[in-house]
C-alpha cells in the first residue's frame, strides 16, 4: 500500500476565494488522480495529474476551475478556484503504484459559505 | 469500463457472514473485478480484486461466477467496524486506468 497525506484535512472558505489542496505520498508512484465526492454522492474523477505536464481532465471539469500541479512523483496539488457553495465536497487524492492497485488519501472536506 | 449493479443497501448481523452481490454482465475478458469500501468520512479502502478465480485475503473473499457476469464479496465475520459503503468496480488492470465509482451498497452491521 501507500501512505498518503492531504492538507488541509478540512476548511471553510468564502465564496469567490480559492483553496489549494496538497497531496503527499510516502514513495514514488506511477499515477496520481484527484476525485470529488459531493454530499451523499459517490466519487467522481476530476483529473489525472501528470508529472511534468498538464493534467488530463474528465468531462465537465476544466483547468481554469481546478488547476492541478504535479512537480514530482510524490506530490500534487489541486486548486479549487473562485469557489461557490456548489464546490462544497470532499476532495480525494489517489495514487497507483507498480502493482497497479489504487489507493486513496483521507480526503479534504471543503465547505464554501 | 463496464458498469456494475449493486443493491443500494443491506443490513447484516454482527458475527455473521455478509454476502454482497454485484452484477457486471457486460464485463470484458481483460477487466478485473475490484472491491473498495468507504467508511464514513474516510477515503475509499481497497479490499480485494480478481479476474476469474475466487480470491481470499485477510479482509474478505471474492467469488466470481464462471461466466464472470456477477460476483459476491464475502465478509466472513462482520463486525460493527465493517459498516461502510461497498463499491464493486470493473476495470482493466493497468496503471492509467481509472476507477469509475457507481452508487455502491450501503452496509449496516447491527449488533
Amino acid at each position: 500500500s501507500a501512505v498518503i497525506s492531504q492538507k488541509p484535512s478540512r476548511d471553510i472558505c468564502q465564496r469567490g476565494t480559492s483553496l489549494t489542496i496538497q497531496c503527499q505520498v510516502d514513495s514514488q508512484v506511477t499515477m496520481m488522480f484527484w476525485y470529488r465526492q459531493q454530499p451523499g454522492q459517490s466519487l467522481t474523477l476530476i483529473a489525472t495529474a501528470n508529472q511534468g505536464s498538464e493534467a488530463t481532465y474528465e468531462s465537465g471539469f476544466v483547468i481554469d476551475k481546478f488547476p492541478i500541479s504535479r512537480p514530482n512523483l510524490t506530490f500534487s496539488t489541486l486548486t479549487v478556484s473562485n469557489m461557490s457553495p456548489e464546490d462544497s465536497s470532499i476532495y480525494l487524492c489517489s495514487v497507483v503504484r507498480d502493482s497497479y492497485e489504487q489507493y486513496f488519501g483521507p480526503g479534504t472536506r471543503l465547505t464554501v459559505t | 469500463d463496464a458498469k456494475t449493479t449493486q443493491p443500494p443497501s443491506m443490513d447484516c448481523a454482527e458475527g455473521r457472514a455478509a454476502n454482497l452481490p454485484c452484477n457486471h454482465s457486460t464485463i470484458s475478458g481483460n477487466e478485473y473485478v475490484y472491491w473498495y469500501r468507504q467508511i464514513h468520512s474516510q477515503g475509499p479502502q481497497y479490499i480485494i480484486h480478481g479476474l476469474k478465480n475466487n480470491e481470499t485475503n485477510e479482509m474478505a473473499s471474492l467469488i466470481i461466477t464462471e461466466d464472470r457476469k456477477s460476483s459476491t464479496l464475502i465478509l466472513p465475520h462482520a463486525t460493527l467496524r465493517d459498516t461502510a459503503v461497498y463499491y464493486c468496480i470493473v476495470r482493466v488492470k493497468a496503471a492509467g486506468n481509472k476507477l469509475t465509482f457507481g452508487g455502491g451498497t450501503r452496509v449496516l452491521v447491527k449488533p
